[in-house]
């Protein structure tokens, strides 16, 4: 079974650039997570898709940060304009709905910000 | 507010010791808790508990779950230094969610 791919792996802006990161889960999984790790902390997740509807996107910073899933199967997460703050790795990840099984990540996007 | 607390953040040990990493949460609607391994790349799942009581193990690896004191457990005995990486506890709750602790870094020196 493949595994949840993302893409690009690295990624280098300046502030206030645009940047945009993509994800396709695993097939046949209905939820779709981003996350943001700063170094040393854990995952925050930022928003929840269920197929293409939001179920949870209280933490994503909605000035700058928007995140769509228009098919229900792989989803992009954009910043405009990025601040130096947002320098961390994004991680998507996936699980099928409602399953007593784990979710799976993708290898993530590092993103530095100069 | 949901949340998940990871102890100690962060600890050293010598080849062949035996650690045990903490986790105690509070939440509403627990649905199970997870367990996840991070080196350099993404968190690799290791268990999902959902009992009380009931100990799973993977090699020298091993999780048990308390739901009514809300907390978990992460064994690893006889640590060599690929166990070196951050432990990573998250409690599922209702609508798939997931909360994350900060996790625990174990340094394992040869």
């Amino acid at each position: 079974e493949a595994g949840v791919a993302q893409s690009p792996r690295y990624k280098i802006i300046e502030k206030r650039q645009s940047v945009a990161f993509w994800c396709n889960p695993i097939s046949g999984h209905a939820t779709l997570y981003w996350y943001q790790q700063i170094l040393g902390q854990g995952p925050k997740l930022l928003i929840q898709f269920q197929n293409n509807g939001v179920v949870d996107d209280s933490q994503l910073p909605k000035d700058r940060f928007s995140a769509e899933r228009l098919k229900g199967v792989d989803s992009t997460l954009k910043i405009q304009p990025a601040k130096l703050e947002d320098s961390a790795v994004y991680l998507c990840a996936s699980s099928p709905h409602s399953s007593n099984q784990p979710q799976h990540f993708g290898d993530g996007t590092r993103l530095s910000i100069l | 507010e949901d949340k998940v607390v990871q102890s100690p953040l962060s600890l050293v040990v010598h080849e062949g010791d035996t650690v045990t990493l903490n986790c105690s949460y509070e939440v509403t609607n627990f649905r199970s808790l997870l367990w996840y391994k991070q080196e350099k790349k993404a968190p690799t799942f290791l268990f999902m508990l959902t009992s009380s009581g009931i100990e799973k193990k993977s090699g020298r690896l091993s999780s048990i779950l308390d739901k009514k004191e809300l907390f978990s457990i992460l064994n690893i005995t006889a640590t060599q230094t690929g166990d070196s990486a951050v432990y990573l506890c998250a409690v599922k709750v209702e609508d798939d969610k997931i909360i994350f602790g900060k996790g625990t870094r174990l340094h394992i020196l040869p």
